[in-house]
């Protein structure tokens, strides 16, 4: 595509549920992101795939959130058991990374846990 | 791992003056240092980035400064416009030597231009 797209949008969910958050990176980007921004602060990361490597899972904050990278494209953050303080702006990003690494973001999933 | 700091949190000039954003990293082995802009509501989007086989770089009215010694680098915008009002983010990356291109961003500036 013509951008890094991700889905839903927004998502309101209830405390204890399970969210699914997808990201569509640009298609060729060996290196995707994803980071969670809370109101009005700033980019935490969360985890990074590159190409093939093991992923750096070293921001996600507890065991309740996971992610996976299907075929080296489409990639899912998996929140277990939502709790209130999930709810954030989840953004996916993904550069290219023979070349440059400029990282494309795209325009977020607004999850919020009630 | 990388730990990235910028200053000042929120800035506020009048349009037409300069501001200065600055950034300072840890790790040595950092060579790629990109600046993002985010306006209220948006995704961040790249304004300029700088590596460090260079100690400056410009784009119109927008310029970047890197001092490797120092471990740090800044923004330095001119003429400022009331479209510049936005968050500023700087980041670190070891680009693509060692260690893949995690980004590390710092925790952002809030660009105020009053006319």
């Amino acid at each position: 595509g013509a951008g890094v797209s991700q889905s839903p949008s927004n998502k309101v969910t209830e405390k204890g549920k399970d969210v699914e958050l997808r990201c569509d990176p640009i298609s060729g980007h060996t290196a995707l992101y994803w980071y969670r921004q809370s109101l009005g602060q700033g980019l935490e990361f969360l985890i990074y795939f590159q190409g093939n490597s093991a992923p750096d899972k070293s921001g996600l904050p507890s065991d309740r959130f996971s992610a996976e990278r299907t075929g080296g494209s489409v990639s899912t953050l998996t929140i277990q058991r939502t709790q209130q303080e999930d709810s954030a702006v989840y953004l996916c990003a993904s550069s290219l990374a023979a070349g440059t690494t400029e990282a494309f973001f795209g325009q977020g999933t607004r999850l919020t846990v009630v | 791992g990388e730990n990235v700091e910028q200053h000042p949190s929120t800035l506020s000039v009048q349009e037409g003056d300069s501001a200065v954003i600055k950034c300072t990293y840890s790790d040595s082995a950092s060579n790629y240092f990109p600046w993002y802009k985010q306006e209220l509501g948006k995704r961040p989007q790249l304004i300029i980035d700088i590596r460090s086989n260079v100690g400056e770089k410009k784009d119109q009215r927008i310029a970047v400064t890197l001092n490797k010694t120092a471990k740090h680098f800044s923004l330095h915008i001119t003429e400022t416009q009331p479209e510049d009002s936005a968050v500023y983010f700087c980041a670190a990356s070891r680009g693509l030597t060692g260690g893949g291109n995690k980004l590390t961003f710092g925790t952002g500036t809030q660009l105020k231009v009053e006319l």
